[in-house]
C-alpha cells in the first residue's frame, strides 16, 4: 500500500505570495491532518479534516486554510506569505476519525524569501 | 494549557546500551500517548503507543512507560543501534480529540 504523498517536496516563495500544498493520504484513509514543523516551535497542529469537513483547528492565523476533497486528498493554502512561514509542512492520515495512529508524509519544505 | 515537553533535548548513548527518553505532559485529560521517530528528511514515524488505562506497553526493542500520577512518559530502547539515531517525539491526544499535541523532541545520538 502506498504511503502518504505530498507535493511539491520543496518550494521557494517570496513574501506576500500565496502557496498551495497537496497531500494524498493512504488509500482508504479518510482523516488528514496538517502540521507545521520549525526548529523553534517544533511540530504544531494546523487542522484536521474528515470526510471533507474540518473538525479541529490549531492556533494559526486565518492566512492558513485547508480543504479536503471527496477522494480524501487534501490541500492547504497559505496566503500573504511571511518570512516566519518558512517551515516543513507535514501531512498525516489515519484510517478512521477515531483511530489515533497517524501515518506521516515526507513533508513539503517551504522557504519564504 | 496544552503542552508536552521533553526533559533532555539531546541524548548520546553507546551502541548496545539501553536508551531512555523522557517526556512530561500537562493535560490530565489526555487519554492516548504516542512516540514518534523522525529521521533526517523524513516525516515522523509511529513507534509505539499507550492508552491512559495502561502503565506499560512493550514492542520490539521498545517499551513505553506511563506514570499518570506525575504526568510522565518514557520510551526505553533496548540495545540501541546506529539506526536508532533520530529525533524522538512524544505526543498526546485528548479523549475524543482530533488533534495531536507534540513535544519538542529529543535528538538521540548513537556512538559506535
Amino acid at each position: 500500500k502506498a504511503g502518504v504523498t505530498q507535493t511539491p517536496r520543496y518550494l521557494i516563495k517570496t513574501r506576500g505570495q500565496q502557496v498551495t500544498l497537496s497531500c494524498s493520504p493512504i488509500s482508504g484513509h479518510r482523516s488528514v491532518s496538517w502540521y507545521q514543523q520549525t526548529p523553534g516551535q517544533g511540530l504544531q497542529f494546523l487542522f484536521e479534516y474528515f470526510s471533507e469537513t474540518q473538525r479541529n483547528k490549531g492556533n494559526f492565523p486565518g492566512r492558513f486554510s485547508g480543504r479536503q476533497f471527496s477522494n480524501s486528498r487534501s490541500e492547504m493554502n497559505v496566503s500573504t506569505l511571511e518570512l516566519g512561514d518558512s517551515a516543513l509542512y507535514l501531512c498525516a492520515s489515519s484510517g478512521t476519525g477515531d483511530l489515533y495512529e497517524q501515518y506521516f508524509g515526507p513533508g513539503t519544505r517551504l522557504t519564504v524569501t | 494549557g496544552e503542552s508536552v515537553g521533553l526533559h533532555l533535548p539531546t541524548l548520546s548513548v553507546q551502541e548496545g546500551d539501553n536508551s531512555i527518553i523522557n517526556c512530561a505532559y500537562s493535560n490530565s485529560a489526555s487519554d492516548y500517548f504516542i512516540w514518534y521517530k523522525q529521521e533526517s528528511g523524513k516525516g515522523p514515524q509511529f513507534i509505539i503507543d499507550i492508552r491512559s488505562n495502561m502503565d506499560k506497553r512493550q514492542g520490539q526493542r521498545v517499551t513505553v512507560l506511563l506514570n499518570k500520577t506525575v504526568k510522565h512518559l518514557s520510551l526505553q530502547i533496548a540495545a540501541t543501534q546506529p539506526g536508532d539515531s533520530a529525533v524522538y517525539f512524544c505526543a498526546e491526544k485528548l479523549a475524543g480529540g482530533f488533534k495531536t499535541i507534540f513535544g519538542a523532541g529529543t535528538r538521540l545520538f548513537v556512538k559506535a
